[in-house]
């Protein structure tokens, strides 16, 4: 199975709280990413990376940041929570070219409440 | 235009029908094209890869048009289970080092 984990599966927290989603992967990619994903809807890019020290944004706009201090490893946090946030986020990477496409995490459904 | 347009759906179907998908992408230099699956609420999965020649998977079948920017996927004999969301995604070509960019998808529901 896949070698890209998401913690937690599931959050449920206050407003104005600061929260960090956690992404690792084993495989060694280069390119991670985060995307955003409202029920029955599209994926939305947030964040993408494409090394260490890496960091973009992505399509849509976010008050999420990300750092990437090591290769398996590609947090996301926001600084203060807000309903609006409630989403779920699926973290993905892909090696250095995306020939092979992109291995998904299974997500984190946050909900603030 | 749309980088990656496909036809919403839902496509409604019966057990053992044959149902096609189609997708048309705008940027001419992309090179990578992929069908994945997305269940309710889970994360998207690679279903295939679409090659120039066109390729086959068991009940699935997966083409490409590069003249005409077009991508399908065909789905023989549906079984309950093909129920989910069929997403497109093409690389995007040129800046961003070939991220993918992800169609809206295409819902299908298979009924008994």
């Amino acid at each position: 199975e896949a070698d890209i984990y998401q913690t937690p599966r599931y959050l449920v927290i206050g407003t104005g709280k600061k929260i960090t989603l956690e992404c690792s992967q084993t495989m060694g990619h280069d390119k991670m990413y985060w995307y955003q994903q409202d029920p029955g809807m599209e994926l939305h890019l947030i964040h993408y990376s494409y090394g260490v020290n890496s960091t973009e944004k992505g399509d849509l706009s976010s008050e999420s940041t990300v750092s990437r201090i090591r290769t398996e490893h590609f947090p996301l946090t926001l600084e203060s929570a807000r309903p609006s946030h409630t989403s779920q986020y699926l973290c993905a990477s892909t090696p250095t070219t995306p020939a092979y496409g992109y291995t998904f995490g299974s997500g984190t459904r946050l909900t603030v409440v | 235009r749309k980088e990656v347009e496909q036809d919403p759906g839902p496509f409604n179907v019966p057990e053992g029908a044959t149902v096609a998908f189609n997708c048309t992408y705008s940027n001419s230099a992309s090179q990578s094209f992929f069908w994945y699956r997305q269940d309710c609420r889970k994360e998207p999965k690679l279903l295939m890869s679409v090659y120039s020649s066109g390729n086959e998977d068991g009940r699935f079948t997966a083409q490409l048009n590069r003249a005409s920017q077009y991508i399908s996927l065909l789905i023989r004999d549906s079984k309950l289970s093909d129920s989910a969301t069929y997403l497109c995604v093409v690389n995007k070509a040129g800046g961003s080092q070939g991220n993918l960019i992800f169609g809206k998808g295409t819902k299908l529901s298979v009924k008994p």
